[in-house]
């Protein structure tokens, strides 16, 4: 596609349900990245795949949190039981490669809210 | 720790110029510009990489000092369109986790 597309764009999920966020990157991008950004603030890193491997989960806030990208396009992020400070937009992003040179390109964002 | 930025709002005449600073205490080895709208997806604006460099993208350069631990965005002639949240987004090795800085939120009017 022309974008990095993630779905879907609003969620809303009840305390304890749990939430599958799907991002397709631009088609042959081998980086990407999940970023959270909390209202009024910059995002926040939180994985990094470069094609299949993840290589950095430092920055999933707890093991509720689960990043996958089995083939090395689509990837999904789950949240088991979720929580209210779980609320935030997260941010799917995506590099044709991995040198710092190169340009990441974010999706529109998922936003979640759990009541 | 996040990079800061400086200053954290600014409002700007159409036609005024602005410029955007970010400050990190860990050493830089890149830094990206980005600019967002609400609700919208962050838009690069421009990669700097150590070396001191500056670069130009018609109305809107950066510059990047390297010993300051420093980059700055700068905005001459302002246009309606600019206005948004502008993040840098510092990396501190040749790694491209970005943390992002503290934003500043950018009003431009007629």
């Amino acid at each position: 596609g022309a974008g990095v597309s993630q779905s879907p764009r609003y969620k809303v999920a009840k305390r304890g349900q749990d939430v599958a966020l799907r991002c397709d990157p631009i088609s042959g991008h081998v980086s990407l990245f999940w970023y959270q950004q909390a209202l009024g603030q910059g995002p926040e890193f939180l994985t990094y795949f470069q094609n299949e491997a993840q290589l950095d989960k430092s920055g999933l806030p707890s093991d509720r949190f689960f990043a996958e990208r089995p083939e090395g396009s689509v990837s999904t992020l789950k949240i088991q039981r979720t929580q209210q400070e779980d609320s935030a937009v997260y941010l799917c992003a995506s590099s044709l490669d991995f040198g710092v040179g190169n340009t990441i390109y974010f999706g529109e964002g998922s936003w979640l809210t759990v009541v | 720790q996040q990079p800061v930025q400086s200053p954290q709002a600014v409002i700007l005449r159409e036609g005024e110029d602005a410029v955007i600073n970010c400050s990190s205490s860990k050493a830089l080895y890149s830094v990206h510009w980005y600019r967002q709208k609400h609700g919208e997806a962050p838009v690069f604006l421009m990669i700097l990489l150590k070396g001191g460099e500056q670069k130009g993208h018609e109305k809107i350069s950066a510059s990047f000092n390297e010993k300051k631990q420093q980059s700055s965005l700068y905005l001459t002639a302002s246009q309606l369109s600019y206005s948004g949240t502008y993040f840098c987004g510092a990396t501190h090795t040749g790694f491209q986790k970005l943390v992002f800085g503290t934003g500043t939120r950018l009003l431009v009017s007629p």
